[in-house]
């Protein structure tokens, strides 16, 4: 049971190139996100999936598109990167377990656009 | 606004002695909280939440007190050990709590734990 699992784990673009973050989770959960962390910031939503064929902006969805390939999966894409989104990018999923909405986190990508 | 912030944004405590970590946030709308680990080079990791309707959550050597009169949250270890260094997050969602989809974090307490 590996939770859940993302890919790269680095990666360095320039400007005005694109990429997929990927992310996958054997959790059978339905819910998935992905967020950035900026230092010393907490971590901001990007892009959320409430069940597999729903996608929904976050708080920062600008300059990033979803997919939501299959329950198991939910990318990540950066059309055209730009330094503002050099950052740290976990992808998350969640269940419902109770009364909690317990999410489970990825290691992360770090991103560095020059 | 929304926000969610913490008093302090560091914290060193003795090992073995409690640890208190402070959170406000701004939104009185806000029905479900939960705090958050994160050790250095890794994801975030659940610890404990607290809905609304609850003034305090024990779990195994962490409380969560919630004052919704001053809104205010705040997160207690006890016998703190040098594993419980990282930083720790605060988040609310202001959703309506039937989905989790508006969570909005703090900017995190690192916690040092000194031997």
């Amino acid at each position: 049971n590996a939770g859940v699992t993302q890919t790269p784990k680095f990666q360095v673009l320039k400007t005005g190139q694109s990429m997929t973050l990927q992310c996958a989770q054997d959790m059978n959960h339905n819910s998935m996100y992905w967020y950035r962390q900026d230092p010393g910031m907490g971590l901001r939503l990007i892009y959320y999936s409430a069940s597999e064929g729903t996608t929904d902006k976050g708080e920062v969805p600008n300059g990033y598109n979803v997919s939501r390939l299959n329950k198991r999966e939910f990318s990540l894409r950066l059309e055209s990167a730009a330094p503002s989104q050099t950052s740290v990018y976990f992808c998350a999923s969640s269940a419902l377990a109770g009364v909690s909405y317990e999410q489970y986190f990825g290691p992360g990508t770090r991103l560095t656009v020059t | 606004g929304e926000s969610v912030g913490l008093h302090l944004p560091t914290l060193s405590v003795q090992e073995g002695d409690n640890s208190i970590i402070n959170c406000a946030y701004s939104n009185s709308a806000s029905d479900y909280f939960i705090w958050y680990k994160q050790e250095s080079g890794k994801g975030p990791q659940f610890i404990i939440d607290i809905r609304s309707n609850m003034d305090k959550r024990q779990g195994q050597r962490v409380t969560v007190l919630l004052n919704k009169t001053v809104k205010h949250l705040s997160l207690q270890i006890a016998a703190t050990q040098p594993g419980d260094s990282a930083v720790y997050f605060c988040a609310e969602n202001i959703g309506r709590g039937t989905s989790y989809d508006k969570v909005i974090f703090g900017p995190g307490t690192s916690l040092s734990v000194i031997p």
